[in-house]
């Protein structure tokens, strides 16, 4: 079955900073969904990535989709606390069960 | 328009005793799919319904069931709790079944004493 990894597990920026999660694949990724959960909370949907090669932006947060190296990343540029948090990223579906990664705890210091 | 609500937002049971959780999800969602959240293994995929029928299933014994209403309304059951099932459960609801984009609720914080 399909797994998802994210790297780093946890990350400590200092605000203004510019910052990278990964998630990759142990199997073909045809697409994938990136999710931002407050602690504790349910889950907000941030962006879904369809096409190897595609790229998205909303504000701050941009993801790529990389279907060779069968990995997305989530890049967040001038970081701000209210980006503080836990991000997750799913798979397609489909033919496989629905697959979280475990997800990367992001805190913003001031 | 109303996000997915799940009641009880908290609830604390002994072990041995059996627990409901409730979810309405997003007006003219059809498909419910519930997940288990805990620091150690993360959010896990128990169940998905669409159109009142269990369409897709998680590696989770079988005292976790679900059921899912013609008004879409789904609820999950753990019976004989174990102290292990103390986690957060999130339903979530979308317009497709298996994918597609998912709206999640507030999750209910279950722990098992």
């Amino acid at each position: 079955s399909q797994e998802l990894e994210q790297s780093p597990q946890s990350l400590i920026v200092q605000e203004g900073k510019n910052l990278t999660i990964n998630c990759t694949s142990s199997k073909t990724l045809y697409g994938l969904y990136w999710y931002k959960q407050k602690y504790g909370e349910g889950l907000i949907f941030l962006m879904m990535l369809q096409k190897g090669g595609e790229e998205k932006s909303h504000e701050k947060i941009t993801a790529k989709l990389d279907e060779k190296k069968q990995q997305s990343s989530l890049h967040i540029t001038a970081s701000q606390p209210s980006h503080a948090g836990i991000y997750l990223c799913r798979s397609q579906g489909g033919s496989e069960k629905l697959v979280f990664g475990k997800g990367t705890k992001l805190t913003v210091n001031p | 328009k109303a996000g997915v609500t799940q009641t009880p937002r908290y609830l604390i049971k002994t072990r041995g005793q059996q627990v409901t959780l409730s979810c309405s999800p997003i007006s003219g969602h059809r498909s419910v799919s519930w997940y288990q959240q805990t620091p150690g293994q993360g959010l896990q995929f128990l169940f998905e319904y669409f159109s009142e029928t269990q369409r897709n299933k998680g590696n989770f014994p079988g005292r976790f069931s679900g059921r899912q209403f013609s008004n879409s309304r789904s609820e999950m059951n753990v019976s004989t709790l174990e102290l292990g099932d103390s986690a957060l459960y999130l339903c979530a609801s979308s317009l497709l079944l298996a994918g597609g984009e998912q709206y999640f609720g507030p999750g209910t914080r279950l722990t098992v004493t």
